[in-house]
Protein backbone atom coordinates (compact mmCIF):
# COMPACT_ATOMS: atom_id res chain seq x y z
CA UNK A 1 0.00 0.00 0.00
CA UNK A 2 1.03 3.53 -0.68
CA UNK A 3 2.60 5.52 2.22
CA UNK A 4 3.16 9.25 2.49
CA UNK A 5 4.82 10.35 5.89
CA UNK A 6 5.80 14.18 7.52
CA UNK A 7 7.58 13.18 10.05
CA UNK A 8 7.46 16.72 11.08
CA UNK A 9 4.13 17.48 12.59
CA UNK A 10 4.43 21.10 13.82
CA UNK A 11 7.59 23.88 12.75
CA UNK A 12 8.05 27.35 14.06
CA UNK A 13 10.73 29.82 12.75
CA UNK A 14 11.02 33.21 12.72
CA UNK A 15 10.31 35.63 9.33
CA UNK A 16 13.25 35.68 6.97
CA UNK A 17 14.75 31.99 7.86
CA UNK A 18 14.66 29.44 5.63
CA UNK A 19 12.36 26.32 6.56
CA UNK A 20 12.49 22.54 4.93
CA UNK A 21 9.33 20.32 4.95
CA UNK A 22 10.27 17.00 5.03
CA UNK A 23 8.34 14.17 3.04
CA UNK A 24 9.31 10.56 2.48
CA UNK A 25 7.18 8.16 0.53
CA UNK A 26 6.44 4.28 0.20
CA UNK A 27 5.35 3.13 -3.46
CA UNK A 28 5.73 -0.20 -5.30
CA UNK A 29 4.51 1.70 -8.55
CA UNK A 30 7.36 3.17 -11.26
CA UNK A 31 4.78 5.81 -12.63
CA UNK A 32 3.40 8.39 -9.63
CA UNK A 33 2.85 11.65 -9.06
CA UNK A 34 3.62 13.34 -5.91
CA UNK A 35 2.23 16.45 -4.42
CA UNK A 36 2.28 19.56 -2.33
CA UNK A 37 -0.63 21.17 -1.23
CA UNK A 38 -1.01 24.93 1.26
CA UNK A 39 -4.00 24.75 3.86
CA UNK A 40 -3.47 28.38 5.07
CA UNK A 41 -5.54 29.17 8.44
CA UNK A 42 -8.34 30.22 6.19
CA UNK A 43 -8.89 26.59 5.11
CA UNK A 44 -9.37 26.59 1.46
CA UNK A 45 -6.75 24.33 -0.03
CA UNK A 46 -4.30 25.33 -2.44
CA UNK A 47 -2.11 23.24 -5.11
CA UNK A 48 1.44 24.08 -5.31
CA UNK A 49 3.19 21.55 -7.51
CA UNK A 50 2.81 18.38 -9.15
CA UNK A 51 5.52 16.30 -9.90
CA UNK A 52 6.03 13.15 -12.43
CA UNK A 53 7.95 9.89 -11.01
CA UNK A 54 10.13 10.01 -14.19
CA UNK A 55 11.16 14.01 -13.64
CA UNK A 56 13.80 14.31 -10.44
CA UNK A 57 14.50 17.42 -11.81
CA UNK A 58 14.41 19.93 -8.87
CA UNK A 59 11.98 23.07 -9.05
CA UNK A 60 12.22 26.75 -7.89
CA UNK A 61 9.37 29.02 -8.09
CA UNK A 62 9.83 31.94 -6.26
CA UNK A 63 10.36 31.53 -2.99
CA UNK A 64 9.68 28.18 -2.87
CA UNK A 65 11.80 24.82 -4.61
CA UNK A 66 11.21 21.42 -4.12
CA UNK A 67 13.82 18.88 -4.12
CA UNK A 68 12.72 15.51 -5.42
CA UNK A 69 15.15 12.22 -5.02
CA UNK A 70 13.63 8.73 -5.54
CA UNK A 71 16.84 7.04 -3.98
CA UNK A 72 15.73 8.16 -0.87
CA UNK A 73 11.45 8.25 -2.01
CA UNK A 74 11.42 12.10 -0.97
CA UNK A 75 9.67 14.72 -2.30
CA UNK A 76 11.36 17.90 0.30
CA UNK A 77 9.94 21.63 0.36
CA UNK A 78 12.04 24.06 1.17
CA UNK A 79 10.84 27.94 1.74
CA UNK A 80 13.72 30.41 1.74
CA UNK A 81 12.76 33.59 3.62
CA UNK A 82 9.60 32.68 5.04
CA UNK A 83 6.96 35.42 5.60
CA UNK A 84 4.29 35.38 7.82
CA UNK A 85 1.83 34.74 5.11
CA UNK A 86 3.39 31.40 4.96
CA UNK A 87 2.26 29.89 7.93
CA UNK A 88 0.14 26.97 7.13
CA UNK A 89 -0.61 23.55 7.02
CA UNK A 90 1.20 21.81 4.39
CA UNK A 91 0.12 18.58 2.87
CA UNK A 92 2.84 16.41 0.35
CA UNK A 93 0.48 13.12 -1.65
CA UNK A 94 1.17 10.51 -3.96
CA UNK A 95 -0.65 8.81 -6.39
CA UNK A 96 -0.59 6.44 -8.97
CA UNK A 97 -0.57 7.14 -12.81
CA UNK A 98 -1.27 4.90 -15.30
CA UNK A 99 -4.31 1.99 -15.29
CA UNK A 100 -4.37 2.92 -11.51
CA UNK A 101 -4.77 6.42 -12.03
CA UNK A 102 -6.93 7.77 -9.24
CA UNK A 103 -6.95 5.36 -6.90
CA UNK A 104 -4.66 4.99 -3.68
CA UNK A 105 -4.16 8.75 -3.73
CA UNK A 106 -2.62 9.14 -0.62
CA UNK A 107 -2.22 12.83 1.64
CA UNK A 108 0.59 12.51 4.45
CA UNK A 109 -0.60 13.68 8.00
CA UNK A 110 0.38 17.03 7.05
CA UNK A 111 3.11 19.93 8.80
CA UNK A 112 1.87 22.97 10.92
CA UNK A 113 4.00 25.81 9.57
CA UNK A 114 3.95 29.05 11.89
CA UNK A 115 6.23 32.04 10.95
CA UNK A 116 6.57 34.29 13.79
CA UNK A 117 7.11 38.23 13.11
CA UNK B 1 -10.64 33.69 -4.70
CA UNK B 2 -10.60 30.35 -6.91
CA UNK B 3 -13.10 31.08 -8.40
CA UNK B 4 -14.80 27.78 -7.30
CA UNK B 5 -18.17 27.70 -5.36
CA UNK B 6 -19.53 25.52 -2.87
CA UNK B 7 -22.96 25.22 -1.53
CA UNK B 8 -23.57 25.56 1.37
CA UNK B 9 -21.14 26.28 3.33
CA UNK B 10 -21.82 24.54 6.63
CA UNK B 11 -24.44 21.81 7.04
CA UNK B 12 -25.89 20.39 9.53
CA UNK B 13 -28.07 16.85 9.78
CA UNK B 14 -29.16 13.73 11.39
CA UNK B 15 -27.68 10.50 11.17
CA UNK B 16 -29.30 8.44 8.75
CA UNK B 17 -30.42 11.02 6.42
CA UNK B 18 -29.09 12.09 2.81
CA UNK B 19 -27.48 15.29 1.57
CA UNK B 20 -26.39 16.25 -1.15
CA UNK B 21 -23.40 19.05 -2.02
CA UNK B 22 -22.76 21.31 -4.59
CA UNK B 23 -19.93 22.77 -6.53
CA UNK B 24 -19.49 24.81 -9.14
CA UNK B 25 -16.46 24.76 -11.24
CA UNK B 26 -14.21 27.99 -12.52
CA UNK B 27 -15.50 29.39 -16.12
CA UNK B 28 -14.27 26.97 -19.08
CA UNK B 29 -12.33 24.09 -16.64
CA UNK B 30 -13.93 20.47 -17.31
CA UNK B 31 -12.54 18.30 -14.55
CA UNK B 32 -14.20 18.62 -11.12
CA UNK B 33 -12.54 16.64 -7.93
CA UNK B 34 -13.93 16.55 -4.71
CA UNK B 35 -12.09 15.61 -1.29
CA UNK B 36 -12.72 14.51 2.32
CA UNK B 37 -11.00 16.01 5.22
CA UNK B 38 -12.12 14.56 8.56
CA UNK B 39 -9.94 14.85 11.88
CA UNK B 40 -10.08 10.90 12.12
CA UNK B 41 -8.89 10.29 8.05
CA UNK B 42 -7.20 13.19 7.92
CA UNK B 43 -7.33 13.98 3.69
CA UNK B 44 -8.69 11.77 1.25
CA UNK B 45 -9.41 12.08 -2.45
CA UNK B 46 -12.93 10.58 -3.26
CA UNK B 47 -13.92 10.91 -7.35
CA UNK B 48 -13.16 13.14 -10.92
CA UNK B 49 -15.52 13.49 -12.97
CA UNK B 50 -14.34 15.15 -16.59
CA UNK B 51 -16.83 16.42 -18.65
CA UNK B 52 -19.38 14.82 -17.38
CA UNK B 53 -17.90 11.57 -17.13
CA UNK B 54 -16.25 9.46 -14.36
CA UNK B 55 -12.35 9.82 -14.84
CA UNK B 56 -11.04 8.60 -11.35
CA UNK B 57 -12.31 6.66 -8.35
CA UNK B 58 -10.61 7.16 -4.98
CA UNK B 59 -11.69 5.93 -1.45
CA UNK B 60 -15.09 7.15 -1.91
CA UNK B 61 -17.64 4.85 0.50
CA UNK B 62 -20.47 2.93 -1.67
CA UNK B 63 -22.78 5.25 0.50
CA UNK B 64 -21.64 8.66 -1.64
CA UNK B 65 -21.70 9.45 -4.74
CA UNK B 66 -21.49 12.20 -7.53
CA UNK B 67 -21.70 13.67 -10.87
CA UNK B 68 -21.36 16.06 -13.04
CA UNK B 69 -24.28 17.53 -15.21
CA UNK B 70 -23.91 19.17 -18.57
CA UNK B 71 -23.50 22.57 -17.52
CA UNK B 72 -20.18 21.30 -15.66
CA UNK B 73 -21.26 21.80 -12.07
CA UNK B 74 -20.80 18.62 -9.75
CA UNK B 75 -22.79 17.55 -7.33
CA UNK B 76 -21.60 15.00 -4.04
CA UNK B 77 -24.46 12.82 -2.61
CA UNK B 78 -23.92 11.47 0.71
CA UNK B 79 -26.54 9.17 1.96
CA UNK B 80 -27.47 7.10 5.23
CA UNK B 81 -25.22 9.63 6.92
CA UNK B 82 -23.17 8.58 10.10
CA UNK B 83 -21.27 10.50 12.85
CA UNK B 84 -17.83 9.57 10.99
CA UNK B 85 -19.18 11.27 7.89
CA UNK B 86 -18.70 14.81 9.66
CA UNK B 87 -16.20 16.67 7.64
CA UNK B 88 -15.19 19.26 5.02
CA UNK B 89 -15.75 18.34 2.01
CA UNK B 90 -13.89 20.03 -0.81
CA UNK B 91 -14.30 20.18 -4.15
CA UNK B 92 -11.10 21.42 -6.66
CA UNK B 93 -11.71 22.13 -10.29
CA UNK B 94 -9.08 21.92 -13.27
CA UNK B 95 -8.88 23.05 -16.81
CA UNK B 96 -8.54 19.32 -18.53
CA UNK B 97 -8.50 15.41 -17.09
CA UNK B 98 -4.62 15.78 -16.88
CA UNK B 99 -4.13 13.82 -13.51
CA UNK B 100 -4.83 16.27 -10.34
CA UNK B 101 -2.25 18.88 -11.99
CA UNK B 102 -3.13 22.93 -11.65
CA UNK B 103 -6.32 22.14 -9.15
CA UNK B 104 -8.26 25.09 -7.72
CA UNK B 105 -10.32 24.77 -4.47
CA UNK B 106 -13.70 26.06 -3.25
CA UNK B 107 -14.07 27.24 0.33
CA UNK B 108 -15.64 23.89 1.25
CA UNK B 109 -18.57 22.79 2.76
CA UNK B 110 -18.91 21.44 6.16
CA UNK B 111 -21.01 19.09 7.08
CA UNK B 112 -21.68 18.01 10.62
CA UNK B 113 -23.75 15.26 11.24
CA UNK B 114 -25.40 14.46 14.83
Amino acid sequence: AQKVTQAQTEISVVEKEDVTLDCVYETRDTTYYLFWYKQPPSGELVFLIRRNSFDEQNEISGRYSWNFQKSTSSFNFTITASQVVDSAVYFCALSEAGDNYGQNFVFGPGTRLSVLP
Amino acid sequence: DSGVTQTPKHLITATGQRVTLRCSPRSGDLSVYWYQQSLDQGLQFLIQYYNGEERAKGNILERFSAQQFPDLHSELNLSSLELGDSALYFCASSVDGTDFYEQYFGPGTRLTVT
